[in-house]
């Protein structure tokens, strides 16, 4: 059984160009979420989604990032002309059908690294 | 101060030694999950403990849950050099859905 995979692993953009960055959760697992983590601190939660649908983007900045999950395929992550202050490892995740609230485990992928230059 | 704060920020101790790490966090929780995290590499799950439990264990790791204090510790037992790492708390808030909210981790390091 395959874990949340993510690619990928490193990344590097210049100023202005596009990331994106893939997710595909733990087979059985429809629940994605994406956290960022900036050099030496936590975890920072960006958004959190189920197929096809954005349950929770409160983390995520309002300009120049997205995220979706489609019905098919991995779930994206895209930062649209990234600024130095990008540069981050970008962690997703991924829970069964009823999320963390009830007690399920929060499995994480190994990151994707992004450095822009 | 934030939701789920570990303390001490670093810890070096000997081989064969015990660990224990804290972490304290202001809200009502559904539970609580501690997380591993080598250097470069992602977060590994270690235990979870729910806002009704008190104390867990999972081989060497002792977990306890104290919600009139807002706190709970991680004690890793016979501490290997392998166990060196950054350990993270992280909460599920009753008001926050699903998602997590972390602390900024304790590092730790075991010397052989």
């Amino acid at each position: 059984n395959a874990g949340v995979m993510q690619n990928p692993r490193h990344l590097v953009r210049r100023r202005g160009q596009e990331a994106r960055l893939r997710c595909s959760p733990m087979k059985g697992h429809s629940h994605v979420y994406w956290y960022r983590q900036l050099p030496e601190e936590g975890l920072k939660f960006m958004v959190y989604l189920q197929k096809e649908n954005i349950i929770d983007e409160s983390g995520m900045p309002k300009e120049r990032f997205s995220a979706e999950f489609p019905k098919e395929g991995p779930s994206i992550l895209r930062i649209q002309q990234v600024v130095r202050g990008d540069s981050a490892a970008y962690f997703c995740a991924s829970s069964t059908n009823t999320g963390s609230s009830s007690g399920n485990t929060i499995y994480f992928g190994e990151g994707s690294w992004l450095t822009v230059v | 101060s934030q939701q789920g704060e570990e303390d001490p920020q670093a810890l070096s101790i000997q081989e064969g030694e015990n660990a224990t790490m804290n972490c304290s966090y202001k809200t009502s929780i559904n539970n609580l999950q501690w997380y591993r995290q080598n250097s470069g590499r992602g977060l590994v799950h270690l235990i979870l403990i729910r806002s009704n439990e008190r104390e867990k264990h999972s081989g060497r790791l002792r977990v306890t849950l104290d919600t009139s204090k807002k706190s709970s510790s991680l004690l890793i037992t016979a501490s290997r050099a392998a166990d060196t790492a950054s350990y993270f708390c992280a909460t599920d808030a009753e008001t926050s859905g699903s998602r997590l909210t972390f602390g900024e981790g304790t590092q730790l390091t075991v010397n052989p």
